[in-house]
């Protein structure tokens, strides 16, 4: 079967930097997405890895390693804004996504 | 119009009642989704469209329906809602290009009681 799975919830504080990890086990594969989700808001793209290694974008980071089906998103310099859920996705051979539950980011001062 | 929208923003709905929820991209993208969102749950698929005049299953199609017609519209119907289909609904539209990124829609709340 397929399945995506990351920790349900993690507490970070602020100024901190904090690692959420993905594992994944899809029929086929076509990228790894990472999305943020503030609540009551739509989910919001961060960051696409398709190659294995790290792709960096400001505080943000995403690392990928497709012969261990994981990835990882790496947030530094934390910020209260950064409270949210963090949605991994991963892209099936007939470009439909397979979303893991997500992870609930507590940010504390 | 900017990006995807959906309407209503939320809706209370007596079960069995027929519902239609709307979505209009302005982004000419092809690909368009329907999604659902519980608590616990990862966003799951109830149906999608490749291309104008074309739809398919997603892994919760049950008790919904999808047309498209046109490129920019994407509307969701429950015929007979029953209250399991309280949930979120977030429709989504892919660019089409090399990182397939979906951009997704404000969602529309829906109760049925």
């Amino acid at each position: 079967g397929q399945n995506i799975d990351q920790p349900t919830e993690m507490t970070a504080t602020e100024g901190a930097i904090v690692q959420i990890n993905c594992t994944y086990q899809t029929s086929g594969f076509n990228g790894l997405f990472w999305y943020q989700q503030h609540a009551g808001e739509a989910p919001t793209f961060l960051s696409y890895n398709v190659l294995d290694g790290l792709e960096e974008k400001g505080r943000f980071s995403s690392f990928l390693s497709r012969s261990k089906g994981y990835s990882y998103l790496l947030l530094k310099e934390l910020q209260m804004k950064d409270s949210a859920s963090y949605l991994c996705a991963v892209t099936s051979s007939n470009y439909q996504l397979i979303w893991g539950a997500g992870t609930k980011l507590i940010i504390k001062p | 119009i900017a990006g995807i929208t959906q309407a209503p923003t939320s809706q209370i709905l007596a079960a069995g009642r027929r519902m239609t929820l709307r979505c209009t991209q302005d982004m000419r993208h092809n690909a368009m989704y329907w999604y659902r969102q519980d608590l616990g749950l990862g966003l799951r698929l109830i149906h999608y469209s490749n291309t104008a005049g074309t739809t398919g299953k997603g892994e919760v199609p049950d008790g919904y329906s999808v047309s498209r017609a046109n490129t920019d519209d994407f509307p969701l119907t429950l015929a007979s809602a029953v209250p399991s289909q309280t949930s979120v609904y977030f429709c989504a539209s892919r660019a089409d290009g090399d990182t397939d990124t979906q951009y997704f829609g404000p969602g529309t709340r829906l109760t049925v009681l």
